[in-house]
């Protein structure tokens, strides 16, 4: 058990919706990771937030948006969703943004569009 | 493009059998390296990570790596493998851009026969 919680462990919805991922990071950490892990693009960085702020952006769509709050847990918006958005959603947590600090990741959430 | 390449999609290893893994990179500059492990059903989890110094480092449960800058490689290797490491295994890069992201490549399956 890494300490990072997901939150639901699995979604089914179909193409239009949208949903929110729930993460909570580890005790102490102040910063999030979220990650994409489909079959054909791999695992893909999306954005990270550090204490409230946006630190860097990865490959994510405009459909999709993050934000992490003042109790520093995190929530991934997932709209007008499409086929190819079905995937594993890994959280990560770090104690600082900082440049090679370790990342520890949660159990991830699947969300399965139909 | 930048990436992160792991050659080797599906390995299939008997029990005592040694291992490599191979990983290249093609960000330039100073980067740190990692390997992470995913056991079926599980989050993932950091085996070792490299960021200076001595280019063979050690991580958990008998892995190892060597960063060889003039091939832009970080190949995993383990002298003896065991049931119990059958997983899926990934090489992250951290390339230097201030950022703690991780680009991710797309994973070996390990497959260890008893």
């Amino acid at each position: 058990d890494s300490g990072v919680t997901q939150t639901p462990k699995h979604l089914i919805t179909a193409t239009g919706q949208r949903v929110t991922l729930r993460c909570s990071p580890r005790s102490g950490d102040l910063s999030v990771y979220w990650y994409q892990q489909s079959l054909d693009q791999g695992l893909q960085f999306l954005i990270q937030y550090y204490n409230g702020e946006e630190r860097a952006k990865g490959n994510i769509l405009e459909r999709f948006s993050a934000q992490q709050f003042p109790d520093l847990h995190s929530e991934l918006n997932l709209s007008s969703l499409e086929l190819g958005d079905s995937a594993l959603y890994f959280c990560a947590s770090s104690v600082s943004g900082t440049r090679g600090v370790e990342q520890y990741f949660g159990p991830g959430t699947r969300l399965t569009v139909t | 493009a930048q990436s992160v390449s792991q050659h080797n999609h599906h390995v299939i290893l008997s029990e005592a059998a040694s291992l490599e893994l191979g990983c290249n990179y093609s960000y330039g500059g100073t980067v740190n390296l990692f390997w992470y492990v995913q056991y079926p059903g599980q989050h993932l989890q950091l085996l070792l990570k490299y960021f200076s110094g001595d280019p063979l480092v050690k991580g958990i449960k008998g892995f190892e790596a060597e960063f060889i800058k003039s091939k832009f490689s970080f190949n995993l290797r383990k002298p003896s493998v065991q049931w119990s490491d059958t997983a899926e295994y990934f090489c992250a890069v951290n390339p230097q851009t201030g950022a703690n992201n991780l680009f991710f490549g797309t994973g070996t399956r390990l497959t260890v026969i008893p």
